[in-house]
């Protein structure tokens, strides 16, 4: 299994320029997400999606889109980017859980660093 | 609403003392606390988490974490440093599933870099 992908790995961007993040798992996970890492703040949920076709706002959701046409993959667009989206940016998977107290771990990509010129 | 604070963004020790990175939350309700590790250039690693089981929590590499409700803590601890354990650690919290829909949104604090010296 490779677990959780992330492509590309690195990217550069102008202002304005408009990019796709690509995410795949292949553990047959129905919960993903997407974070934006920022030096002193951790990680930030950007979007997420409980299962195929469905997409909900995180914390930082301004700038971004989301899609997720097929369970496996989990798309980030970036419309019209700009410099405060610079950052590492990490896709993770996570099994739904399936009684009331259980938990199950989210598994995380290698991430993506975008820097916005 | 739910938050972390790591105090100190930056910890060093050497090679064979005590480590131990701080960790404290806040959740109204019955929260799942873990800790993350991120070596230089990878994702992230689960290290161990707590999900109101033992409040003492053992996890991979020789760290453990005990979750005090009363201090609202979460300190995470190993009891001789390598220098392999080197990286940047992260606590998180999450509502357990009986509160959160079974969504499981990880709230991370905003990290601890551990540096390890010989």
């Amino acid at each position: 299994n490779a677990g959780v992908t992330q492509t590309p790995k690195f990217r550069v961007l102008k202002t304005g320029q408009s990019m796709t993040l690509l995410c795949a798992q292949d553990m047959n996970h129905e919960y993903m997400y997407w974070y934006r890492q920022d030096p002193g703040m951790g990680l930030r949920l950007i979007h997420y999606s409980v299962g195929e076709g469905t997409t909900a706002k995180g914390e930082v959701p301004d700038g971004y889109n989301v899609s997720r046409l097929k369970k496996q993959n989990f798309l980030l667009g970036l419309e019209s980017a700009a410099p405060s989206q610079t950052s590492v940016y990490f896709c993770a998977s996570r099994k739904r859980v399936t009684t009331p107290q259980s938990y199950n771990e989210q598994f995380f990509g290698p991430g993506t660093r975008l820097t916005v010129l | 609403a739910q938050s972390v604070t790591q105090l100190g963004s930056h910890v060093s020790v050497s090679e064979g003392a005590l480590v131990l990175l701080r960790c404290n939350y806040s959740s109204s309700v019955p929260p799942y606390l873990f800790w993350y590790v991120q070596y230089p250039n990878q994702g992230l690693q689960l290290l161990l988490k707590y999900t109101s089981a033992a409040t003492l929590v053992k996890g991979i590499n020789g760290f453990e974490a005990e979750f005090k409700k009363s201090e609202t803590s979460f300190h995470l601890t190993k009891p001789s440093a390598h220098m392999s354990d080197a990286a940047e650690y992260f606590c998180a919290v999450s509502l357990t599933p009986l509160f959160s829909g079974g969504y499981n949104k990880l709230i991370f604090g905003a990290g601890t870099r551990l540096a390890v010296h010989p």
